[in-house]
């Protein structure tokens, strides 16, 4: 079974909209992390977020926001006034407790988001 | 500045070649790990290493060999028992012990097929 889920595969917007990218995980442990990550054209893959499973509480940074609802297992990530430079694939990422998978990563699909001029 | 270094960029491998991709971290980090993408696709594990001569097989490590006999260095090696090697592979490191941590990645390696 998937862990992450990213539904959207492909996104295009128009330069200064906004867009959201859905992440949905399973997990049936208590404490876990969660990540986004940023894979431009170049390739390296760069480390946007963290969110533990304790913290609920929405972050914003510049542009960028993400949601976290517990609730509904989800971590979405909102980019306002999307820019051309955003132009990626972006990764959730699903980390749980280190005794039980040893530290392991589990990675969605991503979803690959082209910002039009 | 610290970081993961893999070489070569790129890589072209014959029909029944080993090849061996490079990947080595000054970040001090005890966890390494080695992913794979295809196009259009998600990272896939291949193997990791929580300690220097102790590695573990991912998901998809059919193919595969590492060794871990630096904490610094983690080659992957694809041997030619890996019938479909063309693909983009990603080295990633974060601290042992704190599942918390983000991993921290290198600029990949594209493999191809000559």
């Amino acid at each position: 079974a998937q862990k992450v889920t990213q539904a959207q595969t492909e996104i295009s917007v128009v330069e200064k909209e906004d867009v959201t990218l859905d992440c949905v995980y399973e997990t049936r442990d208590t404490t876990y992390y969660l990540f986004w990550y940023k894979q431009p054209p170049s390739g390296e893959l760069v480390f946007l977020i963290r969110r533990n499973s304790f913290d609920e509480q929405n972050e914003i940074s510049g542009r960028y926001s993400w949601n976290f609802q517990k609730s509904t297992s989800s971590f979405n990530f909102t980019i306002t006034a999307s820019q051309v430079v955003d132009s990626a694939v972006y990764f959730c990422a699903l980390s749980e407790p280190l005794i039980r998978t040893g530290n392991q990563f589990y990675f969605g699909t991503g979803t690959s988001l082209t910002v039009i001029p | 500045d610290g970081g993961i270094t893999q070489s070569p960029k790129y890589l072209f491998r014959k029909e029944g070649q080993n090849v061996t991709l490079s990947c080595e971290q000054n970040l001090n980090h005890d966890a390494m790990y080695w992913y794979r993408q295809d196009p259009g696709q998600g990272l896939r594990l291949i193997y990791y290493s929580q300690i220097v001569n102790d590695f573990q097989k991912g998901d998809i490590a059919e193919g595969y060999s590492v060794s871990r006999e630096k904490k610094e260095s983690f080659p992957l090696t694809v041997t030619s028992a890996q019938k479909n090697p063309t693909a983009f592979y990603l080295c990633a490191s974060n601290g042992q012990l704190y599942s918390n941590q983000p991993q921290h990645f290198g600029d990949g390696t594209r493999l191809s097929i000559l």
